[in-house]
């Protein structure tokens, strides 16, 4: 699976968007991005994922570049409660990666008052 | 729908014992897949069920195994206990592992502290 790089901190205000960058240079063809998010050691958080093109579900949206090296995820009226570890993943659709998510380090999201 | 449960949430067992933990995922999800959270390596992957076979394995040692049952429960054990283990070990399904639709869902976790 691609690596990816993720800033390991932001920080945003109540309200305001959130804007979370990821790189994934290497990223192949067949590779998805994932987005998860994990608040105070609960379980990780399913957000989003795409292939190549833009997607937008009820809590966030995924931004994918053109060449696909890299993706932002927006969440657009952060809260206090989407205060998290951010995950970006890059993984392939089946063999080596059944089942498997390579989590990273992650950026820590801190939503301010 | 009801989410992934695991059980149990908390447990706390002594060097050299043995330890199960259990998951049951969302109906209908076929995948189950185990990881182990601690703070100096964060979220690893252990190993993946799918139909009662183990299609995936991570780089962790012979003493974790697991199995799944023709329900997709699936439990996980760790013999012979190490200080080391104590983590959190999170279960998370997916309808099939692979391809389109490879989101997983997480259990909120078993604690194993290792005395």
């Amino acid at each position: 699976d691609a690596k990816t790089t993720q800033p390991p901190s932001m920080d945003c205000a109540e309200g305001r968007a959130a804007n979370l960058p990821c790189n994934h240079s290497t990223i192949s063809g067949n590779e998805y991005v994932y987005w998860y998010r994990q608040i105070h050691s609960q379980g990780p958080q399913y957000i989003i994922h795409g292939l190549k093109n833009n997607e937008t579900n009820e809590m966030a949206s995924l931004i994918i570049t053109e060449d696909r090296k890299s993706s932002t995820l927006i969440l657009p009226h952060a809260t206090l409660r989407d205060t998290a570890v951010y995950y970006c993943i890059v993984s392939n659709a089946g063999g080596t990666s059944y089942g498997k998510l390579t989590f990273g380090q992650g950026t820590i999201l801190t939503v301010h008052p | 729908k009801a989410g992934v449960t695991q059980t149990p949430r908390y447990l706390i067992k002594t060097r050299g014992q043995q330890v199960t933990l259990s998951c049951s995922p969302i109906s209908g999800h076929r995948s189950v897949s185990w990881y182990q959270q601690t703070p100096g390596q964060g979220l690893q992957f252990l190993f993946e069920y799918f139909s009662e076979t183990q299609r995936n394995k991570g780089n962790f040692p012979g003493r974790f195994s697991g199995r799944q049952f023709s329900n997709s429960r699936s439990e996980m054990n760790v013999s012979t206990l190490e200080l080391g283990d104590s983590a959190l070990y999170l279960c998370a399904s997916s309808r099939t592992g692979g391809g389109l639709y490879n989101e997983q869902f997480f259990g909120p976790g078993t604690r194993l502290t290792v005395l």
